[in-house]
């Protein structure tokens, strides 16, 4: 089955850049979509298509998707990014969730 | 605006059959494309897909639990339900159902997402 890696937990201080990284075999083949969810709260999509913003959804957010990786991009980081963010692709005909990143801003 | 809200028990006994509603508004499950699936995570743990529906009767299964699942769809009523037998405690977890949508036959992603309802599996 396909699998997803995530870095456990990542920090960054306010006002700076925070990049998520999510791992597959040949991600960039395929469509890559992220999740934002804040403690007792249901996930909040914040990029799909590996780059296409939500309405609602600040600037700051962004990702990309190449080869073995795609990644989420959060700049001029604000407290209220803090965060778990999950990743999610399609895999013969299955959702396959990563494991998460723990975002803790400084 | 679309809404969907997840309903059933709160605590199941072992070995027992869990069934779970999700009642959605703002689409429609004959629309092309239109899907709802679910996702649960247990306490302090990774969102885990378990079975999606689209408007079409299509139907999808984690494969690691498929043979414990069913999904269904009532269009009349704006519900989907899903049912999982067996449970364990290891199940316990909070049930999230999403809308999704399937664009130019590629699937999608997930949203919105309803509230969730925590289950939990104990004798």
């Amino acid at each position: 089955s396909y699998v997803l890696t995530q870095p456990p937990s990542v920090s960054v201080a306010p006002g700076k850049t925070a990049r998520i990284t999510c791992g597959g075999n040949n991600i960039g083949s395929k469509s890559v979509h992220w999740y934002q969810q804040k403690p007792g709260q249901a996930p909040v999509l914040v990029i799909y298509y590996d780059s296409d913003r939500p309405s609602g959804i600040p600037e700051r957010f962004s990702g990309s998707n190449s080869g073995n990786t795609a990644t989420l991009t959060i700049s001029r980081v604000e407290a209220g990014d803090e965060a778990d963010y999950y990743c999610q692709v399609w895999d013969s005909s299955s959702v396959v969730f990563g494991g998460g990143t723990k975002l803790t801003v400084l | 605006q679309i809404t969907l809200k997840e309903s059933g028990p709160t605590l199941v006994k072992p070995t027992q059959t869990l069934t779970l509603t999700c009642t959605f508004s703002g689409f429609s499950l004959s629309t092309s494309g239109v899907g709802v699936g679910w996702i649960r995570q247990p306490p302090g743990k990774a969102l885990e897909w378990l079975a999606l529906i689209y408007w079409n009767d299509d139907k999808r299964y984690s494969p690691s639990l498929k043979s414990r699942l069913t999904i269904t769809k009532d269009t009349s009523k704006n519900q989907v339900v899903l049912t999982m037998t067996n449970m364990d405690p290891v199940d316990t977890a909070t049930y999230y159902c999403a809308h999704t949508i399937a664009v130019a036959g590629t699937e999608g992603w997930f949203d919105p997402w309803g509230q969730g309802t925590l289950v939990t599996v104990s004798s």
